[in-house]
C-alpha cells in the first residue's frame, strides 16, 4: 500500500519567506508526528496530532512555527518568516499503534 | 525520563565483516525498542522492533538484535555487511508521543 508521501521534497527559499510543507500519513493512522533533522543531527520531535484531539506543540521551536491536520488526515507545517537555521530535513510520520513510519522528508534551505 | 543513547557516531566495517551497532536506553517501563535506516536523502524505515516475549528478534535485510534488561541495551546485529547497508541507524525507545530517538550512529561500508 501507499506509504507516508511528503512535497515538496526539496525547497529552496529566501530568509524572510514563509514556507509550507506537506504530509500525506498513510490512511488509516490516527497519528501524524513532524520532526525535524538537522545535518548530522538527531530527530528532533515537533508537534503530534492525534485523531481529533489537540495538538501536542510542546516541540515547536518558535511561534514562527504552526501545523494544521485538517480532516485527520493531510497535513501541513507552515514556517514563517524563515531564518538560515530552520535549514533542515522535514520528516512526517503516521502511525496507528506503536510503530512510526516515515516519510522521505523535505530538505528545506533558506538562503 | 526515556532516552537513548548510541555511544558510536560513526562505524567503518569491511564488506563482508559482522557487525553490532550499540543502543542504551533508560525507561521507567518495559520499553517498546525500535531500529530505523535512513539512507542519504531518504525518511527512515523501520528494521525491527521489541514490545516483549523472545528477546532476539528479528527484522528485515538480515538484521537481529537482542534485548538485554540486565544492561539496557538493544544493539543491532548484522553477520556479514553488505555494501548497501551503508546508511545511518537510529535506535528508538517508547511510543508515540514519548518515543525518543538516538543521536545514530553511521555506516561505512569498505569493499
Amino acid at each position: 500500500g501507499a506509504g507516508v508521501s511528503q512535497s515538496p521534497s526539496n525547497k529552496v527559499t529566501e530568509k524572510g519567506k514563509d514556507v509550507e510543507l506537506r504530509c500525506d500519513p498513510i490512511s488509516g493512522h490516527t497519528a501524524l508526528y513532524w520532526y525535524r533533522q538537522s545535518l548530522g543531527q538527531g530527530l528532533e520531535f515537533l508537534i503530534y496530532f492525534q485523531g481529533n484531539s489537540a495538538p501536542d506543540k510542546s516541540g515547536l521551536p518558535s511561534d514562527r512555527f504552526s501545523a494544521e491536520r485538517t480532516g485527520g488526515s493531510v497535513s501541513t507545517l507552515t514556517i514563517q518568516r524563515t531564518q538560515q537555521e530552520d535549514s533542515a530535513v522535514y520528516l512526517c510520520a503516521s502511525s496507528i499503534q506503536r510503530e512510526q513510519y516515515f516519510g522521505p522528508g523535505t530538505r528545506l534551505t533558506v538562503t | 525520563a526515556q532516552s537513548v543513547t548510541q555511544p558510536d557516531i560513526h562505524i567503518t566495517v569491511s564488506e563482508g565483516a559482522s557487525l553490532e551497532l550499540r543502543c542504551n536506553y533508560s525507561y521507567g517501563a518495559t520499553p517498546y525498542l525500535f531500529w530505523y535506516v535512513q539512507s542519504p536523502g531518504q525518511g527512515l524505515q523501520l528494521l525491527l522492533k521489541y514490545f516483549s516475549g523472545d528477546t532476539l528478534v528479528q527484522g528485515i535485510k538480515g538484521f537481529e538484535a537482542e534485548f538485554k534488561r540486565s544492561q539496557s541495551s538493544f544493539n543491532l546485529r548484522k553477520p556479514s555487511v553488505h555494501w548497501s547497508d551503508a546508511a545511518e541507524y537510529f535506535c528508538a525507545v517508547g511510543a508515540g508521543i514519548d518515543m525518543r530517538f538516538g543521536a545514530g550512529t553511521r555506516l561505512t561500508v569498505k569493499p
